[in-house]
């Protein structure tokens, strides 16, 4: 069953504006959340992580927000560039459970000029 | 480093024929991880090692899937005999310890299709 879900297949943005892509899980033994992006006929790469124990953490132009008692995250960009227009992972890690990442479904964010 | 390396970048094969992914993990990291990308299901892990020890194949499809890393720098992936339904794209992906918290690094895939 899948633990890690990103209800949105795709998401489209203006240059400029805010991207937020969501992902919600169902595990609460995950310790750690992280993102990557996946551009075609490449393999996803690591993009941002938080840590169960903070909810905010940011990146330059990335952040990302854990709402734990939600069992929710998002990842914030802004601004959007088109260079972003890449489908997003939302991922997690439960240490107690072994080394394996789950992975959601991803986001296909298409960011406009 | 040159990253994570995986060969052949794409596969084409006949039902029935036997198929082996190759990966190079970074040097240095102690753990690798194979994973299956197809739409239906996304991202799913196959079968992790860590120091060329096998730790958890419970996402292994079914017998016709083994693994192996003989040494710190190969592991392989094999389909025998291959289905229409093993076609996705392969990736191979490797990680020190601080894997959980700063991510993985994975190698651009293989794509595989049985016909």
């Amino acid at each position: 069953d899948q633990q890690v879900k990103q209800n949105s297949p795709s998401l489209s943005v203006q240059e400029g504006r805010i991207s937020i892509l969501n992902c919600d899980y169902t595990n609460s033994m995950f310790d750690y959340f992280l993102w990557y992006k996946k551009y075609p006929a490449e393999g996803p790469t690591f993009l941002i992580s938080i840590s169960s124990i903070k909810d905010k953490n940011e990146d330059g132009r990335f952040t990302v927000f854990l709402n734990k008692s939600a069992k929710h995250l998002s990842l914030h960009i802004v601004p959007s560039q088109p260079g972003d227009s890449a489908v997003y992972f939302c991922a997690a890690s439960a240490l107690g459970g072994g080394y394996a990442l789950n992975f959601g479904k991803g986001t296909s964010l298409l960011v406009t000029p | 480093d040159a990253g994570v390396i995986q060969s052949p970048r794409h596969e084409v094969t006949e039902m029935g024929q036997e198929v082996t992914l190759r990966c190079k993990p970074i040097s240095g990291h102690d753990y690798l991880f194979w994973y299956r990308q197809t739409m239906m299901r996304g991202l799913e892990l196959l079968i992790y090692f860590n120091n060329n020890v096998p730790i958890d194949d419970s996402g292994m499809p079914e017998d016709r899937f083994s693994a192996k890393m003989p040494n710190a720098s190969f592991s392989t992936l094999k389909i025998q005999p291959s289905e229409p339904r093993d076609s996705a794209v392969y990736f191979c992906a490797s990680s020190d310890v601080t894997g959980p918290y700063y991510g993985y690094t994975f190698g651009s895939g293989t794509r595989l299709t049985v016909v």
